[in-house]
């Protein structure tokens, strides 16, 4: 089992321009959540994907957007980049109603705006 | 606002002695707490948990101590090894399952010292 895996490792793009970060989940998991690690803080939660629609959604703006695959993989959006989106993006997959003990994460995306 | 908050940035053990690692939080409604600890160009992995309706979980080296009352909790490892030199996150949820989602702290970075 390959776990949660994440692509690309790192990107670097400049102010305005759009991305698209993607993520598989752990074998048998069908809930995907999306966080923002900025440097010297703890994950925030950006939002997370069941049954392919957006169930819950975190403090951020509509520039992220995100989507999920009939095979649960997902992808995250963020257009109109700012240099405040630097940050490390992490992908964690679970099993619906499942407890949190069994969210496995993926190593992340390193994203840099400039 | 931030809802889960880890004072300290940084602690540093001796190898074989207790490392406590602490966490307050504000939001009452959180029933459910859990430890991550992250290495470098990894994600988080789940560590150990606590429901509101105890006081103290132990697994194996690992402790986590809640006191509902004062809003803090405290995770305890003895004795400590230098492979348990990583960041540490305390993470709070509603029901602590995927139906909620889960508020990190900013994270403590521990170093064992051999």
């Amino acid at each position: 089992d390959a776990g949660v895996t994440q692509s690309p490792t790192h990107l670097i793009k400049t102010r305005g321009q759009q991305v698209t970060l993607r993520c598989s989940p752990k074998s048998g998991h069908d809930t995907v959540s999306w966080y923002q690690q900025a440097l010297g803080q703890g994950p925030q939660f950006i939002f997370q994907y069941y049954e392919e629609e957006e169930r819950q959604r975190g403090n951020f703006p509509d520039r992220f957007s995100g989507h999920q695959f009939p095979n649960y993989s997902s992808e995250l959006n963020v257009n109109a980049l700012l240099l405040g989106d630097s940050a490390l993006y992490l992908c964690a997959s679970s099993l619906v109603g499942l407890s949190y003990n069994e969210q496995f994460f993926g190593p992340g995306t390193r994203l840099t705006v400039l | 606002d931030q809802q889960v908050k880890q004072n300290s940035p940084s602690l540093s053990v001796q190898e074989g002695r207790i490392s406590i690692l602490n966490c307050d939080y504000t939001n009452s409604m959180f029933d459910y707490f859990l430890w991550y600890k992250k290495y470098p160009a990894e994600g988080p992995t789940f560590l150990i948990s606590i429901s509101s309706i105890k006081d103290k979980n132990e697994d194996g080296r690992f402790t986590v101590f809640l006191n509902k009352s004062a809003k803090h909790l405290s995770l305890h490892i003895v004795p400590s090894q230098p492979g348990d030199s990583a960041v540490y996150f305390c993470a709070a949820s509603g029901s602590g399952t995927s139906y909620d989602k889960v508020i990190f702290g900013p994270g403590t970075s521990l170093s064992v010292i051999p």
